[in-house]
């Protein structure tokens, strides 16, 4: 089990740049989460994956964030045209199913600063 | 719609001192409990969850928390700290029929001094 892994860890980007991050869950896991998290403040819920399907997006997350999972497996969350409010680490996070399904394993994040 | 309340931003505390880290939600429907922890420079950690039965947990590091459905409250508690204890806490709700979501408190700090 090497838990959730996320890359890139930091990215510094200029704004109106698109960005990429990738989340890798715990392997039996079918559910995935991606949170957002500014300074100071808990994480914040921006969208959630049953396997390959993405069931629930945040009112957060506008027409410039868009999130995959095209095999179930692992998943990717694009930010386009880059604004300096988009600067915040993203979490991503996986769970299993039934009850089990309530206890989330976070990765370390990707931590994004917008110039 | 669940909101989490944590009503303390920082709590300092002395070694070996207990320690109550409050945290209040709100939610028209029946939800699932949940503290998770997060040390500087790592991730978030999963720290206890209520569930059902027992509305005591614990976890295996002497912290335990209790749920209030009265009082819709969740507080952390341990007997006594450790630097090592010093950290963000986080308390968070997900409601049984939204998918697991969780919808987080603001965090607490818990600074443990010598």
């Amino acid at each position: 089990d090497t838990g959730v892994s996320q890359d890139p860890r930091h990215k510094i980007t200029k704004r109106g740049q698109n960005v990429t991050f990738r989340c890798d869950p715990i392997s039996e896991h079918n559910r995935l989460y991606w949170y957002r998290q500014t300074l100071g403040q808990g994480p914040e819920f921006l969208t959630y994956f049953q396997n390959e399907a993405q069931l629930e997006k945040s009112r957060l997350l506008s027409d410039r964030f868009s999130a995959e999972r095209p095999k179930g497996s692992f998943s990717t969350l694009e930010i386009q045209r880059t604004e300096q409010g988009d600067s915040a680490m993203y979490l991503c996070a996986s769970s299993g199913m039934g009850r089990t399904s309530y206890e989330q394993y976070f990765g370390p994040g990707t931590r994004l600063t917008v110039t | 719609a669940q909101s989490v309340t944590q009503l303390d931003s920082q709590v300092p505390v002395f070694e070996e001192a207990p320690v109550e880290l409050r945290c209040n939600y709100s939610s028209s429907v029946s939800v699932y409990l949940f503290w998770y922890v997060q040390y500087p420079n790592q991730g978030l950690q999963l720290l206890l969850k209520y569930l059902s039965g027992s509305t005591l947990v614990e976890s295996i590091n002497g912290f335990e928390a209790e749920f209030n459905k009265s009082q819709t409250s969740f507080h952390l508690r341990k007997p006594s700290v450790h630097i090592s204890d010093t950290a963000e806490y986080f308390c968070a709700v997900s409601a049984g029929n939204q998918g697991g979501k969780l919808i987080f408190g603001q965090g607490t700090e818990l600074s443990v001094k010598p």
